[in-house]
């Protein structure tokens, strides 16, 4: 059964700092797509990344950053020099390309307060 | 410009009645999906779509229906069936790729409450 799990529920850290969000994830299938997604106190949900299983290469977009491990099955997404804009709930999901097709399965996502 | 409505923001209903929540999208993706999220909750699937007038029960269809009669439109019906509908609901939709579901593009939202 696909699964994602964020451990951390909140994490608040002072602006400037690094911070790491963690997602852990399950599959049986070889071929998934993993993504991250910004939702504001606005609502709605902002796409930020997509990685197929198939691309293990890390990648920078500014001060954001993602680790994608398969060895340990885990999508890690790091911020670097914090900033107030940042605070948000950030969500990792998973989508199978077989066994679930069609649907894709979020984590309970992590709540980022960054304080001035 | 491209995108996903949904309306209204707000909705207010009392209890034992239906409402439906519209969804509109102009990014000719084939896949629609509507999502249940609780205060600091994740999204919990309710129902998706990959094709016109076909559609799944995602993990909690419990008291909802939906339909599907046009590629743009996947309107969300909830029910007096349904025992606890305060939330917040978000449509999305996706293209459909080989590797899996393709990036969701989410819409604003629509916040029910039921009085």
């Amino acid at each position: 059964a696909q699964k994602v799990t964020q451990a951390q529920t909140e994490i608040s850290v002072v602006e400037k700092e690094d911070v790491t969000l963690d997602c852990v994830y399950e599959t049986r299938d070889t071929t998934y797509y993993l993504f991250w997604y910004k939702q504001p106190p606005s609502g709605e949900l902002v796409f930020l990344i997509r990685r197929n299983s198939f691309d293990e290469q890390n990648e920078i977009s500014g001060r954001y950053s993602w680790n994608f491990q398969k060895s340990t099955s885990s999508f890690n997404f790091t911020i670097t020099a914090s900033q107030v804009v940042d605070s948000a709930v950030y969500f990792c999901a998973l989508s199978e390309a077989n066994t679930n097709a069609g649907k894709s399965t979020f984590g309970d996502g992590t709540t980022l307060t960054v304080k001035p | 410009d491209g995108g996903i409505t949904q309306s209204p923001k707000y909705l207010f209903r009392k209890e034992g009645q239906n409402v439906t929540l519209s969804c509109e999208q102009n990014l000719n993706h084939d896949a629609m999906y509507w999502y249940r999220q609780d205060p600091g909750q994740g999204l919990r699937l309710i129902y998706y779509s990959q094709i016109v007038n076909d559609f799944q029960k995602g993990d909690i269809a419990e008291g909802y229906s939906v339909s599907r009669e046009k590629k743009e439109s996947f309107p969300l019906t909830v029910t007096s069936a349904q025992k606890n509908p305060t939330a917040f609901y978000l449509c999305a939709s996706s293209t459909i790729q080989q590797g899996g579901t393709d990036t969701q593009y989410f819409g604003p939202g629509t916040r029910l409450t039921v009085l």
